[in-house]
C-alpha cells in the first residue's frame, strides 16, 4: 500500500472549514484513498473515501487532484465536536482487505 | 444495527496472567481485524482474518499472542503470560468486504501491572 504523508497538527476555529491535506504521491491505480478520525478514548471513525472523483457526504468532503497524488479532506463546518486525530489511508483493492494507520493530524477546533 | 462490541472495556491484571479480549463483529461482515493501540506506536495491525480464517498475522508481536475466529460472529485475542509491556488499547475492527470501510469498536484498555 501507498505510504501517505499528512502535517502532525493543525488548529481550526469553530465554524470555519477544515482543510486537510494528505500526500500519496506512490498511489497506484487501484487504491483508495480513505480518511477516518479518532476522537479521544474511542475507536477510529470511518468519514469517507474515494478513488478519483470527489466525493461528499454527511460529514465531509473528499477532494482528489486529478494526479491522484494527493487529497483534501474537507470538514465544512467545524465544531468543537470535530477535535481528533484525522488519518489519511490508502488501500489496495485486492481481496485481502488491510488498513495500516499513520501518526494522522491532531486537530484542535477552537472556540 | 449494534455495531462492533468488544468485551472487557478494561482489564487490569499482573504480570504472568492469561488474558483474553472478546470481538463480536457486525452481523454479515466478512473482515475482522485486530489493532493495538499505544502512544509510542501508535495503531498496529495485528492480524486480521476473512471469513473466519486468519490472513495475515504478521503483525502479532510474539508466540504468547493468538487469535482465533471459531465462527462469523466472535473472535478472542489471547495473551499469554501477559507483560506490563502489553498495556494498551486494544481495538477490534470489520468490514464487509475488501473495499468497505472498517467498522471498530470501542476498544479494551488493558493495563498489565
Amino acid at each position: 500500500d501507498a505510504k501517505t504523508t499528512q502535517p502532525p497538527s493543525m488548529d481550526c476555529a469553530e465554524g470555519r472549514a477544515a482543510n486537510l491535506p494528505c500526500n500519496h504521491s506512490t498511489i497506484s491505480g487501484n487504491e483508495y484513498v480513505y480518511w477516518y478520525r479518532q476522537i479521544h478514548s474511542q475507536g477510529p471513525q470511518y468519514i469517507i473515501h474515494g478513488l478519483k472523483n470527489n466525493e461528499t457526504n454527511e460529514m465531509a468532503s473528499l477532494i482528489i487532484t486529478e494526479d491522484r497524488k494527493s487529497s483534501t479532506l474537507i470538514l465544512p463546518h467545524a465544531t468543537l465536536r470535530d477535535t481528533a486525530v484525522y488519518y489519511c489511508i490508502v488501500r489496495v483493492t485486492d481481496s485481502w482487505g488491510k488498513f495500516q494507520f499513520g501518526a494522522g493530524t491532531q486537530v484542535v477546533v477552537t472556540p | 444495527d449494534a455495531g462492533v462490541i468488544q468485551s472487557p472495556r478494561h482489564e487490569v491484571t499482573e504480570m504472568g496472567q492469561e488474558v483474553t479480549l472478546r470481538c463480536k463483529p457486525i452481523s454479515g461482515h466478512d473482515y475482522l481485524f485486530w489493532y493495538r493501540q499505544t502512544m509510542m506506536r501508535g495503531l498496529e495491525l495485528l492480524i486480521y482474518f476473512n471469513n473466519n480464517v486468519p490472513i495475515d498475522d504478521s503483525g502479532m508481536p510474539e508466540d504468547r499472542f493468538s487469535a482465533k475466529m471459531p465462527n462469523a460472529s466472535f473472535s478472542t485475542l489471547k495473551i499469554q503470560p501477559s507483560e506490563p509491556r502489553d498495556s494498551a488499547v486494544y481495538f477490534c475492527a470489520s468490514s464487509l468486504m475488501a473495499t468497505s470501510p472498517l467498522h471498530f469498536g470501542n476498544g479494551t484498555r488493558l493495563t498489565v501491572t
